[in-house]
C-alpha cells in the first residue's frame, strides 16, 4: 500500500519555465511533508518542507503547496534550469511516529 | 563535516552470504534510518531508530537486522543475502520529528 504517490515517473520542461511535480498521499494522519532531489550516485539532498498548518512555503525558486482536503501538495520550480535536471522525492511524516515514507520519484529533465 | 559516512560504497555478495553495512553521523543527531532505493518503488524505509536504544520495523524490514551501536552509528546487516536484497541503500540522520533528513552517498549492493 503506497501511502504516497508521485504519479508523473517523469516531466520535462523548457530551460526557463515553470516546473511542476505533483505528489499524493493517503494518511490522514501526516503533517509534515518534504521535497528532496536526488542527483546519480549522490544521496538525496532536502529542498523544501512544509508544514500541515501551512499552504505554501516559499525558498528562492522553489515553493511547495499543500492541499490537506484534497492530500495532495506540489513543488513549483521557477524559473526551471538545467542544474535543476534530478529526481525529486516527496516525504511525509506523522508528528511523533519518526517515521518518514518517501514517494517513488520524478525525473526532472529541464532543456537547454 | 562529514555528516553522514556509509561503508562500502559498493559491493558485489554471493546468494547466502552476510555482510554489515555501516553508517555513522557526526550531527549529533538522535534519529538515524535505513533505506532501499529500486527503480520504480523510490526510497523504502527498512528500519529507523527513533533515539539511541531503540529500533523500530519500517515498510520493507524483511531479511535485515539494525543495531544502533551508539548516538553516532547504525548498522544494517543481511544474515544472508539473496538476489532480491540487490539494491542502493542509504543511511540518514534527523535531528527530531519535523525536520530534515540527511543522507549518506549510498551503499550500491548486488547480490548474485
Amino acid at each position: 500500500d503506497q501511502q504516497v504517490k508521485q504519479n508523473s515517473p517523469s516531466l520535462s520542461v523548457q530551460e526557463g519555465r515553470i516546473s511542476i511535480l505533483n505528489c499524493d498521499y493517503t494518511n490522514s494522519m501526516f503533517d509534515y511533508f518534504l521535497w528532496y532531489k536526488k542527483y546519480p550516485a549522490e544521496g538525496p539532498t532536502f529542498l523544501i518542507s512544509i508544514s500541515s498548518i501551512k499552504d505554501k512555503n516559499e525558498d528562492g525558486r522553489f515553493t511547495v503547496f499543500l492541499n490537506k482536503s484534497a492530500k495532495h501538495l506540489s513543488l513549483h520550480i521557477v524559473p526551471s534550469q538545467p542544474g535543476d535536471s534530478a529526481v525529486y522525492f516527496c516525504a511525509a511524516s506523522a508528528y511523533g511516529t519518526y517515521k518518514y515514507i518517501f514517494g517513488t520519484g520524478t525525473r526532472l529533465k529541464v532543456l537547454a | 563535516n562529514a555528516g553522514v559516512t556509509q561503508t562500502p560504497k559498493f559491493q558485489v555478495l554471493k546468494t547466502g552470504q552476510s555482510m554489515t553495512l555501516q553508517c555513522a553521523q557526526d550531527m549529533n543527531h538522535n534519529s538515524m534510518y535505513w533505506y532501499r532505493q529500486d527503480p520504480g518503488m523510490g526510497l523504502r524505509l527498512i528500519y529507523y531508530s527513533a533515539s539511541e536504544g531503540t529500533t523500530d520495523k519500517g515498510e520493507v524490514p524483511n531479511g535485515y537486522n539494525v543495531s544502533r551501536l551508539n548516538k553516532r552509528e547504525f548498522s544494517l546487516r543481511l544474515e544472508s543475502a539473496a538476489p532480491s536484497q540487490t539494491s542502493v541503500y542509504f543511511c540518514a540522520s534527523y535531528r527530531g520529528s519535523d525536520t530534515e533528513a540527511f543522507f549518506g552517498q549510498g551503499t550500491r549492493l548486488t547480490v548474485v
